[in-house]
């Protein structure tokens, strides 16, 4: 069975940081781009960043870019997302999610791990 | 890069047909055939319902389709049951600094 297991959420102070991990199986980790996408409370999706199979293409949302790092560790089918200078508006649902083969769509969603940034 | 638009809600009677719309730019929905669509029930993950604007994932109900005329993609909904109240959102890739943008979102009821 196909599946993405999303950890690290939690509550963390604004400026704080937190790391969120996404465990994959049952599918080949390595041949596939992912995807974490947020959605805060009550709101809509919003797609937040990518990374090819190889590590070699990544993206950010401009929401994002230059306090969220993507990563990937083919080795352990696992993938993250560093989150730096947290503030509130980044309080949400995170979700980690596989690409199809051209990328032109997220095939498997995990069940998403909250995160709160709140003093 | 701002969201794609959509109503934010459509309604139907058990039976109908609905269709939701989703409204890009030529840099996104216009421009590429890579639209998708989203259900999420309350709670849940999102789930893939339509890729590349038609294509039907393997184990998705027929009953879902999707078009595009220009800038604008559309998911139809046949057949309406209970079980598909929902809220929607489609995605495109977008040529932009970024790489993909979602829509608003549409609510969904089988009244």
């Amino acid at each position: 069975e196909v599946q993405l297991v999303e950890s690290g959420g939690g509550l963390v102070k604004p400026g704080g940081s937190l790391r969120l991990s996404c465990a994959a199986s049952g599918f080949t980790f390595s041949s596939y781009s992912m995807n974490w996408v947020r959605q805060a409370p009550g709101k809509g999706l919003e797609w937040v960043s990518s990374i090819s199979s190889s590590s070699s293409y990544i993206y950010y949302a401009d929401s994002v870019k230059g306090r969220f790092t993507i990563s990937r560790d083919n080795a352990k089918n696992s993938l993250y997302l560093q989150m730096n200078s947290l503030r509130a508006e980044d309080t949400a649902v995170y979700y980690c999610a596989s690409s199809n083969p051209l990328d032109t769509a997220m095939v498997t969603w995990g069940q998403g791990t909250l995160v709160t940034v709140s003093s | 890069q701002s969201a794609l638009t959509q109503p934010a809600s459509v309604s139907g009677s058990p039976g109908q047909s609905i269709t939701i719309s989703c409204t890009g730019t030529s840099s996104d929905v216009g421009g590429y055939n890579y639209v998708s669509w989203y259900q999420q029930h309350p709670g849940k993950a999102p789930k893939l319902m339509i890729y590349d604007v038609s294509n039907r994932p393997s184990g998705v109900s027929n009953r879902f389709s999707g078009s595009k005329s220009g800038n604008t993609a559309s998911l139809t909904i046949s057949g309406l049951q209970a079980e598909d109240e929902a809220d929607y959102y489609c995605s495109s890739y977008t040529s932009s600094s970024t790489f993909y943008v979602f829509g608003t979102g549409t609510k969904v009821t089988v009244l």
